[in-house]
C-alpha cells in the first residue's frame, strides 16, 4: 500500500497569484496522476507524472498553467498558476506502485478555493 | 472513446434494503473496472476490482462484457454504506488514454436511511 500525505490541506486564494501543492508518499512510487474534482463533478486527470521525465498533459490542459515536479520517486508538486475562480477546486494526488494491475492510491486532497 | 456512465447521481433506499449501483462504460479492448468509495471527510478508496471476483463489505459487481455493465450490488444496505461511489475505468493507452490513469464516472451519492 502507499499512504500519501499533501500539503496544504485547503487555501483561499486571491485571482492572479498561483499556489504549490505538494504531494508526499510513503514508499517509492513508480506513477503519479494529478486529478482535479470540482465541485459536483467527478475526477478529471490533469498530468501524469513520473520520475525522470516531463510530465504528460489530459487534453484541456497545460504546463504553462499546471507546472508539475517530480524531483524523486516519493515526491511531486503541482503549481496552479494565475488562478482565477474557474480553478476553485479539490486537486488530489494519486499514485501506483508500478504500471499494471495495481492498486491506485489517492490523497486526500487540497481544496482550493479562488477569490 | 474510454468512458464510464454513472446514470444516478443519487440514490437513497432504507437500511436493510437491497442497492444497486449502476455503471455502464465503453471502452476498446479487455477493461480493467473498479468501485472507489468516499466516505464523509475521508479520502477515496478502492472498494473492489472486478479482476479479483471479492466481496467487500457486502458489496459485489459482476462485469457483464455484453451489456458493458459493471453494476455494484448489495442485498441489505446499512447506514454506514452512505457515501459517494464511483465506478472507474483503467485507461489503456493504445485506445487514446494516459497508461494507467483511472477514468472515473461522475459518481453516486448513496443515502442509506434507517
Amino acid at each position: 500500500s502507499a499512504v500519501i500525505s499533501q500539503k496544504p490541506s485547503r487555501d483561499i486564494c486571491q485571482r492572479g497569484t498561483s499556489l504549490t501543492i505538494q504531494c508526499q508518499v510513503d514508499s517509492q512510487v513508480t506513477m503519479m496522476f494529478w486529478y482535479r474534482q470540482q465541485p459536483g463533478q467527478s475526477l478529471t486527470l490533469i498530468a501524469t507524472a513520473n520520475q525522470g521525465s516531463e510530465a504528460t498533459y489530459e487534453s484541456g490542459f497545460v504546463i504553462d498553467k499546471f507546472p508539475i515536479s517530480r524531483p524523486n520517486l516519493t515526491f511531486s508538486t503541482l503549481t496552479v498558476s494565475n488562478m482565477s475562480p474557474e480553478d476553485s477546486s479539490i486537486y488530489l494526488c494519486s499514485v501506483t506502485p508500478g504500471v499494471g494491475p495495481y492498486e491506485q492510491y489517492f490523497g486526500p486532497g487540497t481544496r482550493l478555493t479562488v477569490t | 472513446a474510454q468512458r464510464v456512465t454513472q446514470p444516478e447521481k443519487l440514490l437513497s433506499v432504507f437500511k436493510g434494503a437491497p442497492v444497486e449501483l449502476k455503471c455502464n462504460y465503453s471502452y476498446s479492448g479487455s477493461p480493467e473496472l473498479f468501485w472507489y468509495v468516499q466516505y464523509s471527510r475521508q479520502r477515496l478508496q478502492l472498494l473492489l476490482r472486478h479482476i479479483s471476483r471479492e466481496s467487500i463489505k457486502g458489496f459485489t459487481a459482476d462485469l457483464n462484457k455484453g451489456e458493458t455493465s459493471f453494476h455494484l450490488k448489495k442485498p441489505f444496505a446499512q447506514e454506514e454504506d452512505s457515501a459517494m461511489y464511483y465506478c472507474a475505468l483503467r485507461a489503456n493507452m493504445n485506445y487514446g488514454g494516459s497508461q494507467g490513469n483511472l477514468i472515473f464516472g461522475k459518481g453516486t451519492k448513496l443515502s442509506v436511511k434507517p
